[in-house]
């Protein structure tokens, strides 16, 4: 079976401060790995995903994460956060072949002025 | 393109009555899933289709749900009857199947309400 955790259910932060949203995961075989966000009253929108090569992927509005297979981690991150990034931020694995999103609980952010 | 369209955006109905939500994947896209966002429950995969034929249908949760795509660019959901433990939003989202590395891409969602 595979599972995706988000430990955190709130992280605050400071506008200009960096910002870090945290995901592991668990599954047997390669695993394909996402980051959506969800802004209020609307649809997940992708950020990012990470299928092979460079465990550092870039995304929309200048988020990134870091892939590590040997923590099973894959945590998003933003140099500098923005009042605009206060979001509910999901992360999300998808079996290597196959066709179910398996998705995190859900990190709130708040990004204070 | 625009993207995702589902319809209605809101509804509210009352226990017992039937209930359909509509959605139109992405022009282009093969793959097509039916999700459900509660509060207690978090997001959950109620069933998917591969070129209009569904596929897994685990997540339904009972026999009053279901759903059909009878071609490419629609598929439903329906409820019959509804009840007030049915009140989430739903969500549809399409992708389109090649390598097994598809994004999937949401509609806005359709929040059900049931009194």
């Amino acid at each position: 079976a595979q599972s995706v955790a988000q430990p955190e259910d709130q992280v605050n932060v400071a506008e200009g401060n960096p910002l870090t949203v945290k995901c592991t995961y668990s599954v047997s075989g390669n695993p394909y790995l996402f980051w959506y966000v969800q802004y209020p009253n609307r649809g997940l929108q992708f950020l990012l995903k990470y299928i092979t090569g460079d465990n550092l992927v870039k995304g929309s509005y200048g988020f990134e994460a870091e892939f590590n297979k040997s923590q099973t981690s894959f945590h998003l991150k933003k140099p500098s956060a923005l009042v605009s990034d206060s979001a509910l931020y999901f992360c999300a694995l998808l079996k290597a072949a196959g066709n179910k999103l398996t998705f995190g609980g859900g990190t709130r952010v708040l990004v204070k002025p | 393109d625009a993207g995702v369209i589902q319809s209605p955006r809101h509804e509210v109905t009352e226990m017992g009555q039937e209930v359909t939500l509509r959605c139109k994947p992405i022009s282009g896209h093969n793959s097509l899933f039916w999700y459900r966002q509660t509060m207690m429950r978090g997001l959950e995969l109620l069933i998917y289709f591969n070129n209009n034929v569904p596929i897994d249908d685990s997540g339904m949760p009972e026999d009053r749900f279901s759903a059909k795509m009878p071609n490419a660019s629609f598929s439903t959901l329906k409820i019959q009857p509804s009840e007030p433990r049915d009140s989430a939003v739903y969500f549809c989202a399409s992708s389109q199947r090649t390598s097994g590395e598809e994004t999937q891409y949401f509609g806005p969602g359709t929040r059900l309400l049931v009194l």
